[in-house]
């Protein structure tokens, strides 16, 4: 079973600052893991992934992630926060097998300060 | 990117009438298809998987005669909520894996408001 803790549902950040959106993960196989952002009323959007591959990922709108198996972690930073990040980020493992269902973090609001 | 399209993107009915949501692979084939529920500022749901051909896999307490999904192509996963209640006013969202197979694909989403 897999299931994913993201630390903080509410983040705020000056704009041009450093962007930090924590994610821890449990699974007791290798993980794919992922990150989306959600617009409001909108799907959700995949910003980057982890598929075993390197460790270091970037992504969409500067995003990006490390995948730590040591510290069971997955966190997203951007090093300069724009207006438009502002949104819902989630989180979210799979057993690494093509067709596994997605388990979901909580959800992390990031609002952006002016 | 894979492209997945949902239908309609908002709808409004009244207590006890059935609404169908309907969710397209647009540029791949999708054997199997997953549906959401997203209740307002909260994360996302997963309701059941869809498989083309064959019966869908409901999550525990979700009750498939309520909630009955039809995977009848490789493109197409109806969601049809049955006799609704206010209760089930949310946000339905729809994915697909990729090609792939190491991406999922969402859909624009669904908002429900039940009268």
């Amino acid at each position: 079973a897999q299931s994913v803790t993201q630390l903080g549902s509410h983040v705020s950040v000056s704009e041009g600052a450093l962007v930090l959106l924590r994610c821890n993960y449990s699974s007791s196989v290798p993980p794919y893991l992922f990150w989306y952002v959600q617009y409001p009323n909108q799907g959700l959007q995949l910003l980057l992934k982890y598929t075993s591959a390197a460790t270091l990922v970037k992504g969409i709108n500067g995003f990006e992630a490390e995948f730590k198996k040591s510290e069971t972690s997955f966190h997203l930073t951007k090093p300069s926060a724009h207006m438009s990040d502002a949104a819902e980020y989630f989180c979210a493992v799979t057993g690494g097998s093509s067709g596994d269902k997605l388990t979901f973090g909580t959800g992390t609001r990031l609002a952006v300060r002016p | 990117g894979a492209v997945v399209s949902q239908h309609p993107s908002r709808v409004i009915c009244k207590s006890g009438t059935s609404v169908k949501i309907e969710c397209r692979s647009l540029d791949f084939q999708a054997t199997t298809m997953f549906w959401y529920r997203q209740f307002p500022k909260q994360s996302l749901m997963l309701m059941a998987t869809s498989n083309e051909g064959s019966k869908a896999t409901y999550e525990q307490g979700v009750e498939k005669d309520k909630f009955l999904i039809n995977h009848a192509s490789l493109t197409l996963s109806t969601l049809t909520v049955t006799s609704a209640h206010p209760e089930d006013s949310s946000f339905y969202i729809c994915s697909a894996w990729g090609l792939a197979g190491e991406t999922q694909y969402f859909g624009p989403g669904t908002r429900l408001l039940v009268l």
